[in-house]
């Protein structure tokens, strides 16, 4: 239980244009879902915190216009890199927390999507 | 400031030996949960050990344990027994709890390598 899916987990795009990423968990309701960004060789930094049915809450620094999150269900949350520059290739990681833990520190991730600009 | 802090960039352990991996982290809540997390080649995120700051006995799952020292704000990862299966970045993480929902600071992570 407690899967986590991303979609694509690797796309290549051309700079200026758009990309979307689909997160979804697929065997559980998850009220919370988190936006992770990773540069090769470092560590997680946190981009975003989605909440469904509400705006999500960037971290100090992230650009709201450029990464647009949407939170429409309960087991969906998107990532859209907006007018996308070589400098947002990265790897994309997206986690989950259970709607229906009484203690909701559990996060469960996805898989990864690699973001290439060229 | 750092919330959490890894000082190992990189460990090496012989396999079958056991390996103690350092996280310290900085809180002045009193509410808070500590996770450890291991990546492989891969990518993938995995999940490993969760330490609660009002948990009183070390976590412990499997090969792994948790040395969690409140005072001296450290929450250590034992790997007991190491298998080759076991070279990848390990991550210290730490949630803390806002108004907006859980808040998830990760460390720069551990690279362990077993050696056969």
């Amino acid at each position: 239980g407690a899967v986590v899916s991303q979609h694509p987990s690797w796309v290549i795009c051309k700079s200026g244009t758009s990309v979307k990423i689909e997160c979804r968990s697929l065997d559980f309701q998850a009220t919370t879902m988190f936006w992770y960004r990773q540069f090769p060789k470092q560590s997680l930094m946190l981009m975003a915190t989605s909440n469904e049915g509400s705006k999500a809450t960037y971290e100090q620094g992230v650009e709201k216009d450029k990464f647009l999150i949407n939170h429409a269900s309960l087991t969906l949350s998107t990532l859209t890199v907006t007018s996308a520059h070589p400098e947002d290739s990265s790897f994309y990681i997206c986690s989950a927390s259970p709607s229906d833990r009484a203690v909701s520190y559990e996060q469960y991730f996805g898989p990864g999507t690699r973001l290439t600009v060229t | 400031a750092q919330k959490i802090t890894q000082t190992q960039p990189g460990m090496f352990v012989q396999e079958k030996e056991a390996v103690t991996l350092d996280c310290t982290y900085d809180t002045s809540d009193q509410s808070y949960g500590l996770f450890w997390y291991k990546q492989p080649s891969s990518g993938e995120m995995i999940f490993l050990i969760y330490q609660g700051s009002y948990d009183e006995q070390n976590a412990t799952e499997g090969r792994y344990s948790l040395n969690f020292q409140k005072a001296r704000k450290s929450a250590n990862l034992v790997i007991s027994a190491s298998q080759l299966g076991d070279s990848a970045m390990y991550f210290c993480a730490m949630r803390q709890p806002r108004v907006t929902g859980n808040q998830f600071y990760f460390g720069t992570g551990t690279s362990l390598t077993v050696i056969p």
